[in-house]
């Protein structure tokens, strides 16, 4: 079985500051794990994938991932907080073995502070 | 290209009624997903079809939860009898492979299901 754990289901930031939101899985397999992004009112689109190769992964609009197999974590981090970084951010893993049903996190919502 | 597109966006029904959702998936993917986002509840597994495969249903809730996917491509979610408790968004998500090294999910905009 496979899941995944956010800590903090909101965590507010100033702008300009380092972002860390945080995630834990649990797979019995080697995972595949992912980070989504959701702005309001709108769908998920994928901020960044590891699958394999370099643990540290790098996404769209300055975030990255690093893949720590002893800690079982992928926290997503950005350097500087801007404004439009708020949204809801999601935790997903795929066991690497086998149909590839996705388990998502329940969700961190980032807020920026001006 | 197109992306995912669901139908309708906002749905409002009473209590008792069925409703139906759908989902046009992009063109070519052959794995589609069903979630349901609820209020500080993240994304729940719904329903998972692949290609001709059985559906994995393992994710729906309740006996009133029903989905099919005609000749691989769209796909109707049907909430029967709804319950208040159903009130969420519904989420679909398409992806273009299942096997090997997964490929993201490109997801549609929801369905914003209220019960009254």
């Amino acid at each position: 079985a496979q899941s995944v754990t956010q800590l903090g289901s909101h965590v507010s930031v100033s702008e300009g500051a380092l972002v860390l939101l945080r995630c834990n899985y649990s797979s019995s397999v080697p995972p595949y794990l992912f980070w989504y992004v959701q702005y309001p009112n709108q769908g998920l689109q994928l901020l960044l994938k590891y699958t394999t190769g370099a643990t540290l992964v790098k996404g769209i609009n300055g975030f990255e991932a690093e893949f720590k197999k002893s800690e079982t974590s992928f926290h997503l981090t950005k350097p500087s907080a801007h404004m439009s970084d708020a949204a809801e951010y999601f935790c997903a893993v795929v066991n690497s073995g086998g149909y590839q049903k996705v388990t998502f996190g329940t969700g961190t919502k980032l807020q920026v502070i001006p | 290209g197109a992306g995912v597109s669901q139908s309708p966006s906002n749905k409002v029904t009473e209590k008792g009624k069925d409703v139906e959702l759908r989902c046009d998936p992009i063109s070519g993917h052959t794995a589609l997903y069903w979630y349901r986002q609820s209020l500080g509840q993240g994304l729940e597994f719904l329903i998972y079809f692949q290609g001709n495969s059985a559906p994995d249903k393992s994710g729906l809730p309740s006996d009133r939860f029903s989905a099919e996917r005609t000749g691989g491509s769209v796909s109707t979610l049907t909430i029967q009898r709804t319950q208040q408790e159903d009130s969420a968004v519904y989420l679909c998500a398409s992806s273009s492979r299942t096997s090997g090294i997964p490929r993201e999910q490109y997801f549609g905009p929801g369905t914003r299901l209220t019960v009254t």
